[in-house]
């Protein structure tokens, strides 16, 4: 147990309504990220954060927006949440050396958007 | 692009060894070879990782080719937990950035 959890684990939502994600972690980790799995897809990042206030997008941020005001919260924000992002969102943690990164993941949130 | 080429489905029968392959052809002097599985509905799980020697945890052991071109994860004794989808993903150098291929869905059977 890497001292990961997500909020909420599951949630309905309507198009175009603003949506939060929440991952916590307790261990103190430098970097966390966000990504997304849809089948045929494997698991995508979305985006990532490498301290307070400092993120960077992934291979598909576009639609997401991030933050990371504390370190041990990484909220991920869909201002207008659309169809297309129903998934499984999940938070990973690490403490990237510059040579190796072992990520550790969350449980997941999985989101619907009616 | 995922920079690993893996089976699809292997089966495996309780009690025995689980073989898993991964061609990683074009994988750079400084890249690791990382493996992880996710059990159905959950989060991935790192398994064990490797730049160019044979490495074993507690889960795993993983063999890697002396070209390093390809590795092969072993599970010693298979059981009906280890059913999941184990990816190979090959990270490192610049890169923080995990990038998850399809993966290999491995059925233990009883």
């Amino acid at each position: 147990d890497a001292g990961i959890t997500q909020s909420p684990r599951h949630k309905v939502t309507e198009t175009g309504t603003p949506v939060t994600l929440r991952c916590h972690q307790t261990e103190n980790h430098r970097y966390m990220y966000w990504y997304r799995q849809d089948p045929g897809h494997g698991l995508r990042l979305i985006h990532y954060s490498y301290g307070v206030k400092d993120t960077d997008k992934g291979e598909v941020s576009d639609g997401y927006s991030v933050s990371r005001s504390k370190t041990e919260d990484f909220l991920l924000t869909l201002e207008s949440a659309t169809s297309s992002q129903t998934s499984v969102y999940f938070c990973a943690i690490s403490d990237w050396t510059g040579s190796t990164d072992t990520q550790y993941f969350g449980p997941g949130t999985r989101l619907t958007v009616l | 692009d995922a920079k690993t080429t893996q089976p699809p489905s292997m089966d495996c029968a309780e009690g025995r060894a689980a073989n898993l392959p991964c061609n990683h052809s074009t994988i750079s002097g400084n890249e690791y070879v990382y493996w992880y599985r996710q059990i159905h509905s959950q989060g991935p799980q790192y398994i064990i990782h490797g730049l160019k020697n044979n490495e074993t945890n507690e889960m795993a052991s993983l063999i890697i080719t002396e070209d390093r071109k390809s590795s092969t994860l072993i599970l010693p004794h298979a059981t009906l937990r280890d059913t999941a989808v184990y990816y190979c993903i090959v990270m490192g150098g610049a890169t923080n950035k995990l990038i998850f291929g399809t993966g290999t869905l491995l059925a233990v059977q009883p």
